[in-house]
């Protein structure tokens, strides 16, 4: 069964920083691509960034450009977002997605359950 | 990298049909065939429903089914059930990015 488990969320003040991780289960992990997806309360899904199998090919949102970091550990079955100089507009339940292939698509066959980064002072 | 436009909301009953449109450009939806849909209930994660414009994971319904003509793609949700009432959100490849429309709620009367 495959399992995406989100970690690292919290209450963050605006300008600070905060690592988020993911532990996938269940799959091969390095032979596919994943992605970080945001959900702002009360509001739509967005894109935040993907990273293709061997992190060869990485892609994030304009609005999160220069701010975030994705990087995966394939031995540690792990994904990550390095999110630095956080905004109020950065507030979401971020989501760890898998993709069913390799790299490129932006498609998400299964999800996490998501954790809560809030940022306020 | 704009959101791809849905309605914000659509109804039917059930049993009834009903289509929920997502519209982009020939960048993202008319440019790749990686249109996909997604189900989402209150406090859950989403669900693929529809991905490659028309293909359906397993274990869902064909009551659900996709299509796509030029930069809009379309979900059609046929013998509508109770269980469907959800908000519906297409994305699509754009390049390396990734893009969402801004969600539909489906509300089944």
């Amino acid at each position: 069964e495959v399992q995406l488990v989100e970690s690292g969320g919290g209450l963050v003040q605006p300008g600070r920083s905060l690592r988020l991780s993911c532990a996938a289960s269940g799959f091969t992990f390095d032979d596919y691509a994943m992605h970080w997806v945001r959900q702002a309360p009360g509001k739509g899904l967005e894109w935040v960034s993907g990273i293709s199998w061997n992190s060869g090919s990485i892609g994030y949102a304009d609005s999160v450009k220069g701010r975030f970091t994705i990087s995966r550990d394939n031995a540690k079955n792990s994904l990550y977002l390095q999110m630095n100089s956080l905004r109020a507009e950065d507030t979401a339940l971020y989501y760890c997605a898998k993709s069913p292939f390799s790299g490129g698509s932006c498609l998400f066959d299964y999800w996490g359950q998501g954790t809560l980064v809030t940022v306020s002072s | 990298q704009s959101a791809l436009t849905q309605p914000p909301s659509a109804s039917g009953s059930p049993g009834q049909s009903v289509t929920i449109s997502c519209t982009g450009t020939s960048s993202d939806v008319g440019g790749y065939n990686y249109v996909s849909w997604y189900q989402q209930h209150p406090g859950k994660a989403p669900k693929l429903m529809i991905y490659e414009v028309s293909k359906r994971p397993s274990g869902v319904p064909d009551r659900f089914s996709g299509s796509k003509s030029g930069n809009t793609a379309s979900l059609t949700v046929s013998g509508l059930q109770a269980e469907d009432e959800a908000d519906y959100y297409c994305s699509s490849y754009a390049g390396s990015l990734g893009v969402f429309g801004g969600g539909t709620k489906l509300t089944v009367l």
